[in-house]
């Protein structure tokens, strides 16, 4: 059974850096073909993807926000880590990890964590 | 402003069947078979009901189907249910640096 669960700050102030992480469990990230991905929802709008990063440790970022992200695994902890520096109110958001199966094309997300909602305010 | 395009909302009554559509361009859902469909209930995490354009994960109703034409992808549910109520996002991958693109979202009612 494939579970991922996102853990980090509820609140950050504007120009903080945010961190999240992902600890999941039936898989692993060492699995040729696997891999583990980030998206957003902004409160009442649509689902936006940040970042995704493969079994070999390949990464992928949205090139709108690449500046701001970086993503890392720790295969020994069933962690994927985000990382978005200079968070602005509109940053706002629940923010969701995803799995990413072997035989999935990109982008396909087959199982998600609950989310968290992170708020950016002063 | 999303890549793929949807209606921001459709309606059907009971037994129904509805389609909603997600176009996008030569680079991302016309040029690959790589579009999925997912369901998202309030204050859910979004569920994968189409995959690859057609195809169904294990567990989700045949009820449910997808197809594509060109630059745009389709989202069927036939024998509409009240259960079905949701938003439903598009995603596809893109050939651009973009990667991964989704969406608006489609705002699904059960009359």
């Amino acid at each position: 059974q494939i579970t991922l669960k996102e853990s980090g700050p509820t609140l950050v102030k504007p120009t903080q850096t945010l961190t999240l992480t992902c600890t999941f469990s039936g898989f692993s990230l060492s699995t040729s073909g696997v891999g583990v991905g980030w998206i957003r929802q902004p409160p009442g709008k649509a689902l936006e993807w940040l970042a995704l990063i493969y079994w070999d440790d390949d990464k992928r970022y949205s090139p709108s926000l690449k500046s701001r992200l970086t993503i890392t695994k720790d295969t020994s902890k069933n962690q994927v880590v985000l990382t978005m520096t200079n968070m602005d109110p509109v940053d706002t958001a629940t923010y969701y990890c995803a799995h990413k199966g072997i035989a999935a094309a990109p982008g396909v997300f087959d199982y998600w964590g609950q989310g968290t909602l992170v708020t950016v305010s002063s | 402003q999303s890549a793929l395009t949807q209606p921001a909302s459709v309606s059907g009554s009971p037994g129904q069947s509805i389609t909603i559509s997600c176009t996008g361009t030569s680079s991302d859902v016309g040029g690959y078979n790589y579009v999925s469909w997912y369901q998202q209930h309030p204050g859910k995490a979004p569920k994968l009901m189409i995959y690859d354009v057609s195809n169904r994960p294990s567990g989700v109703s045949n009820r449910f189907s997808g197809s594509k034409s060109g630059n745009t992808a389709s989202l069927t549910i036939s024998g509409l249910q009240a259960e079905d109520e949701a938003d439903y996002y598009c995603s596809s991958y893109t050939s651009s640096s973009t990667y991964v693109v989704f969406g608006g979202g489609t705002k699904l009612t059960v009359l």
